[in-house]
């Protein structure tokens, strides 16, 4: 069965530091990775994805993630946070050949970025 | 402009009145899928279309129903409204299933 798990609701970071938001994920055969956040009275908005090569992701507003396959993580990161990344994120993923369209969605981790 | 559309954005509605969320893409994608939002839970598939006619239930179906007779509209139908089916709601659409989500501007919906 596929599952994500995001282990902290929220994380807090001052302006100007690197921010990390973990993801970790279980699926059955290759997984297909993606981020979203979610501003304050809106719907998701698609960050970036990971299907395959490169382990480190580029995505938008400056947003990276790495994936890492022994430690079947999926982790998003930014080197310089803006107060304005403050927001909800989400980690999704969907197994390879899992035959469904099942598309998993973690907790969400709330992002607080201090000025 | 490439986006898709749900109404109503709020509905308030009574135990048991049958009630219907449209959503409608005009991106010609494939895939298309409800969620539901609740607090702590994060987002629960309902159900998904993968093709016009071809729908399948997602992890909490119960209570509710989809139709795709049309690429671009995936309706979820409540027949009998309940309670805990208070929630916001979300429409989303891909390209491909190895493409991200396009996601609507959600429905909050309050069952009294």
């Amino acid at each position: 069965a596929q599952s994500v798990a995001q282990p902290e609701d929220q994380v807090n970071v001052a302006e100007g530091n690197p921010l990390t938001v973990k993801c970790t994920y279980s699926v059955s055969g290759n997984p297909y990775l993606f981020w979203y956040v979610q501003y304050p009275n809106r719907g998701l908005q698609f960050l970036l994805k990971y299907i395959t090569g490169d382990n480190l992701v580029k995505g938008s507003y400056g947003f990276e993630a790495e994936f890492n396959k022994s430690q079947t993580s999926f982790h998003l990161k930014k080197p310089s946070a803006l107060v304005s990344d403050s927001a909800l994120y989400f980690c999704a993923v969907r197994g390879e050949g899992s035959g469904t369209y099942k598309y998993i969605f973690g907790t969400g981790t709330r992002l607080k970025v201090l000025a | 402009e490439a986006q898709v559309t749900q109404n109503p954005r709020y509905l308030i509605t009574v135990t048991g009145k049958k009630l219907t969320v449209t959503c409608s893409q005009n991106m010609n994608h494939e895939y298309m899928s409800w969620y539901r939002q609740d607090p702590g839970l994060g987002l629960r598939q309902i159900y998904y279309s993968m093709n016009v006619e071809v729908t399948d239930k997602g992890d909490v179906p119960e209570g509710y129903k989809v139709s795709r007779k049309e690429k671009r509209n995936f309706p979820l139908i409540l027949e009998s409204p309940s309670p805990n089916q208070t929630s916001l709601y979300f429409c989303a659409s891909s390209v491909a299933i190895s493409e991200g989500y396009t996601f609507g501007s959600g429905t909050r919906l309050t069952v009294v």
